[in-house]
């Protein structure tokens, strides 16, 4: 089935630690790609996204996305996380289905940050 | 600019009471969505508006009715709220919907709806 996995629900870092949050997701043709932030009780911000072109993405807030097409994978990283990076991270595609802008999201990845 | 805004924030019903939730963006974008969040299911797709009066079912439309009001708002009612309803509630809107193309969504802040 067509679809955008997260596999980890909680991640817990140090402040000052790498992170490396993954999302593979399953369609024939390369979809777009997003990562969103969601922080506690607002809604979701745009960190980064992937339409073509060169595959790694910078973002917003030091953050940056590859893209692997032989692994289908789209995966975010920060080279030193601070305690305000403590949030939900979501995955989301638009497959090449046609007809409208559906954007398809992952389950999530919680992240704590220990100080 | 206010981006996207959405009202109530919260929300208290009773199963089978009505309630409608509003949503405006001052983007000039032409597409508007409405999504739902549930634990460990990230967001799910209702309804969404490709333009000014038209409007289309997403993944899981059952329950709720929406109306395209003008270019600017986008609503999303229940007419009988259960308590399956129960979920946070997000509006996005995005510049354009082509077939096989895309933009960016952006999101309002969400109405955190509970169904007693």
């Amino acid at each position: 089935a067509q679809s955008v996995t997260q596999p980890d629900i909680h991640i817990t870092v140090s402040e000052g630690a790498s992170l490396e949050l993954r999302c593979n997701y399953s369609y024939g043709a390369t979809p777009y790609l997003f990562w969103y932030v969601q922080s506690p009780g607002q809604g979701l911000q745009l960190l980064l996204k992937y339409f073509s072109g060169d595959t790694l993405v910078q973002g917003i807030k030091g953050f940056e996305a590859e893209f692997k097409r032989s692994q289908s994978s789209f995966n975010l990283r920060k080279p030193s996380v601070h305690w305000s990076d403590a949030a939900e991270y979501f995955c989301a595609v638009v497959p090449f289905s046609g007809g409208y802008n559906k954007l398809i999201f992952g389950a999530g990845t919680r992240l704590a940050v220990h100080p | 600019n206010a981006g996207v805004t959405q009202t109530p924030k919260f929300q208290v019903l009773k199963t089978g009471q009505s309630m409608t939730l509003q949503c405006a963006q001052d983007m000039n974008h032409n597409s508007m969505y409405w999504y739902r969040q549930d634990p460990g299911m990230g967001l799910r797709l209702i309804y969404y508006s490709a333009s000014e009066g038209t409007t289309d079912k997403g993944e899981v439309p059952n329950g709720y009715n929406v109306s395209r009001l003008n270019k600017r708002e986008f609503s999303l009612r229940l007419e009988s709220a259960a308590p399956s309803q129960t979920s946070v509630y997000f509006c996005a809107s995005s510049g354009v919907l082509l077939a096989g193309g895309t933009d960016t969504q952006y999101f309002g802040p969400g109405t955190r709806l509970t169904v007693l």
